[in-house]
């Protein structure tokens, strides 16, 4: 199957400051990508979906001055946690998507700490 | 036997035992689903995919089951092995907007499975 990339794969920031994690689809054009939360034993939540070269489309209650997330080619996204607090800490997951099976491909998962 | 936690319901079996991993979707208009599992801190791994045109499909050890009546999906895993061990998702395709790929995946609360050697 396809492969997703993520990096980092783990990063710990300071209250305040930002981060960002970076997504690469190495082996295909993600016309689309999509961007999950996942906190410890808790499900997948989507935050944003974003089409190459458009603004991303945030999930209700996702702040997008506070999430940013560009897809500015079709093998890179990026989301930027812009001042990080405490309870931003989770597990990032973005996933890819190309024009035709359609299917969805998971990156391994970023892990954000925030002190 | 199975037990719900704080947030996770929790599956133990034996190993070598069948497991039966259960999920409710939500949208009756869902046309695809498909089974994850997710190891701990790793991203979903894709394990087997249903249309709603149909009702069984078989993979290697692993068979999926839709009941679209009662909105119910579930997961069999055959003679669970410890590398079993994981979280499982039911995930349902929704359609988002018309067009083409305009849809998007929704993931249930997920199963933890726990082989017991």
């Amino acid at each position: 199957g396809a492969v997703v990339s993520q990096h980092p794969s783990r990063v710990i920031c300071k209250s305040g400051t930002s981060v960002k994690i970076e997504c690469r689809s190495l082996d295909f054009q993600a016309t689309t990508m999509f961007w999950y939360r996942q906190f410890p034993k808790q499900s997948l939540m989507l935050m944003a979906t974003s089409n190459e070269g458009s603004k991303a489309t945030y999930e209700q209650g996702v702040e997008k001055d506070k999430f940013l997330i560009n897809h500015a080619s079709l093998t890179l996204s990026t989301l930027t946690v812009t001042s990080a607090h405490p309870e931003d800490s989770s597990f990032y997951i973005c996933s890819a998507r190309g024009n035709w099976p359609y299917e969805q491909y998971f990156g391994p998962g970023t892990r954000l700490t925030v002190t | 036997g199975e037990s719900v936690g704080l947030h996770l319901p929790t599956l133990s079996v034996q190993e070598g035992d069948n497991s039966i991993i259960n999920c409710a979707y939500s949208n009756s208009a869902s046309d695809y689903f498909i089974w994850y599992k997710q190891e701990s801190g790793k991203g979903p791994q894709f394990i087997i995919d249903i249309r709603s045109n149909m009702d069984k499909r078989q993979g290697q050890r692993v068979t999926v089951l839709l009941n679209k009546t009662v909105k119910h999906l579930s997961l069999q895993i055959a003679a669970t092995q410890p590398g079993d061990s994981a979280v499982y998702f039911c995930a349902e395709n929704r359609v988002v907007y018309s067009g083409a790929g305009s849809y998007q995946l929704t993931f249930g609360k997920g199963t933890k499975l726990s082989v017991i050697p």
